[in-house]
């Protein structure tokens, strides 16, 4: 079955710093791999998504992701952290086994962006 | 568009009491989902529907029913609440039952159960 792990429930970051929020999949064929961006009090919505094109995925607000099969890895990365940055991270994995279309999300990652 | 609305925003029910929660998207999107989310678990899929008349489990199915008679409106049905079942429900929807389509979120439903 699909899964997808995020470590590190809580992570901080200083303005201006990099960031780097972790998620590893767990696949028997490569699936579908998404990240959600959750504000307080908001609903989820797609900063990006991998469908098997390229392996480097730019999305929204300067956020992209790699993925890297030999590692199981989809982990997300923005080169200068800003305040509006914090909010909660979901790592979400669609597609394996092919015809599966159920979406699994990770426990997710809540950002804390220092002044 | 109004894109996918749910009601009620809030809602208090006593153990054993039935519900539903309603979910609705104007977008004609093929695929709909519920989903619950708890502190440290993230979100765990409920059921879903690729298209009106078909449902299927998700993650933790128990004690909820769906059904999609229309592809706008896709409501979750409580049998007997109980307090585990206390959490913020989200419904979702993309437009194809692929697995690749952006899922589009509603604002959630915060239900508690006393």
């Amino acid at each position: 079955a699909q899964s997808v792990t995020q470590l590190g429930s809580h992570v901080s970051v200083s303005e201006g710093a990099l960031v780097l929020l972790r998620c590893n999949y767990s696949s028997s064929v490569p699936p579908y791999l998404f990240w959600y961006v959750q504000y307080p009090n908001q609903g989820l919505q797609l900063l990006l998504k991998y469908t098997s094109a390229a392996t480097l995925v730019k999305g929204i607000n300067g956020f992209e992701a790699e993925f890297k099969k030999s590692e199981t890895s989809f982990h997300l990365t923005k080169p200068s952290a800003h305040m509006s940055d914090a909010a909660e991270y979901f790592c979400a994995v669609s597609g394996s086994p092919p015809g599966t279309y159920k979406y699994i999300f990770g426990t997710g990652t809540r950002l804390k962006v220092l002044a | 568009n109004a894109g996918v609305t749910q009601t009620p925003k809030f809602q208090v029910l006593k153990t054993g009491q039935s519900m539903t929660l309603q979910c609705a998207q104007d977008m004609n999107h093929e695929y709909m989902s519920w989903y619950r989310q708890d502190p440290g678990m993230g979100l765990r899929l409920i059921h879903y529907s690729v298209g009106a008349g078909i449902t299927d489990q998700g993650e933790v199915p128990n004690g909820y029913n769906v059904s999609r008679s229309t592809t706008e409106d896709f409501p979750l049905r409580l049998l007997s609440a109980a307090p585990s079942q206390t959490s913020v429900y989200f419904c979702a929807s993309s437009p194809r039952a692929t697995g690749t389509d952006t899922q589009y979120f509603g604002p959630g439903t915060r239900l508690t159960v006393l």
